[in-house]
């Protein structure tokens, strides 16, 4: 296992709402970054955090947006649920310009009716 | 045009025998990282090894070795002794630079090992 916690594991939500993930990182890593897998597709950046501040974003609307914590755990929020945001969310955690090392939660399967 | 490129949707093997799975990538930038992750039913990415633009040795982790040919812009994954356990998904991905730790993945691999 990588340390890297997320909650909650199944989710179901319906078109319109709000959602928030959580996650915490492994000991000692002050990065974390977001990933969405849509079903069959290999995982997409969302945004990264580092010291509490967005270090950089991928493809997303504003809608999707998240929050580092002191102790580097980290939340992604998502408003106005659309049905293709029904995905694995998975968070990945690393040592600030770690360059070959990003571990992985066990991700958030998220549905939106 | 896509920066990684996993052209094989599924592979089967037997179990004990050897598997490459295919992973060519598309970069300018001369420092690069390349991961492949497993990910079973569960979800869960699980990282098997990791390759530098820079690493002049092919890099191995017990059963997995990577076979980069940065010239031909390719980072195969082979897994030698193929386990039942070894099914799942196999995604390849790719670290541009140095300021960011972020990855592009490709569409991954099936690989299932029969007995």
């Amino acid at each position: 296992e990588t340390g890297v916690t997320q909650s909650p594991t199944h989710l179901i939500k319906t078109r319109g709402q709000q959602v928030t993930l959580r996650c915490s990182s492994q000991s000692g890593h002050n990065t974390v970054s977001w990933y969405q897998q849509a079903l069959g597709q290999g995982p997409q950046f969302i945004f990264q955090y580092y010291r509490e501040e967005e270090n950089g974003r991928g493809n997303f609307p504003p809608r999707f947006s998240g929050l580092q914590f002191p102790n580097y755990s980290s939340e992604l929020n998502v408003n106005a649920l659309e049905l293709d945001d029904s995905a694995l969310y998975l968070c990945a955690s690393s040592a600030w310009r770690s360059y070959n090392e990003q571990f992985f939660g066990p991700g958030t399967r998220l549905t939106v009716l | 045009a896509q920066k990684i490129t996993q052209t094989q949707p599924g592979m089967f093997v037997q179990e004990k025998e050897a598997v490459t799975l295919d992973c060519t990538y598309d970069t300018s930038d001369p420092s690069y990282g390349l991961f492949w992750y497993k990910q079973p039913s569960s979800g869960e990415m699980i990282f098997l090894i990791y390759q530098g633009s820079y690493d002049q040795q092919n890099a191995t982790e017990g059963r997995y070795s990577l076979n980069f040919q940065k010239a031909r812009k390719s980072a195969n994954l082979v897994i030698s002794a193929s386990q039942l356990g070894d099914s799942a998904m196999y995604f390849c991905a790719m670290r541009e630079g140095r300021g960011y730790s972020t990855l592009t993945f490709g569409k991954g691999t099936m690989l299932l090992v029969s007995p």
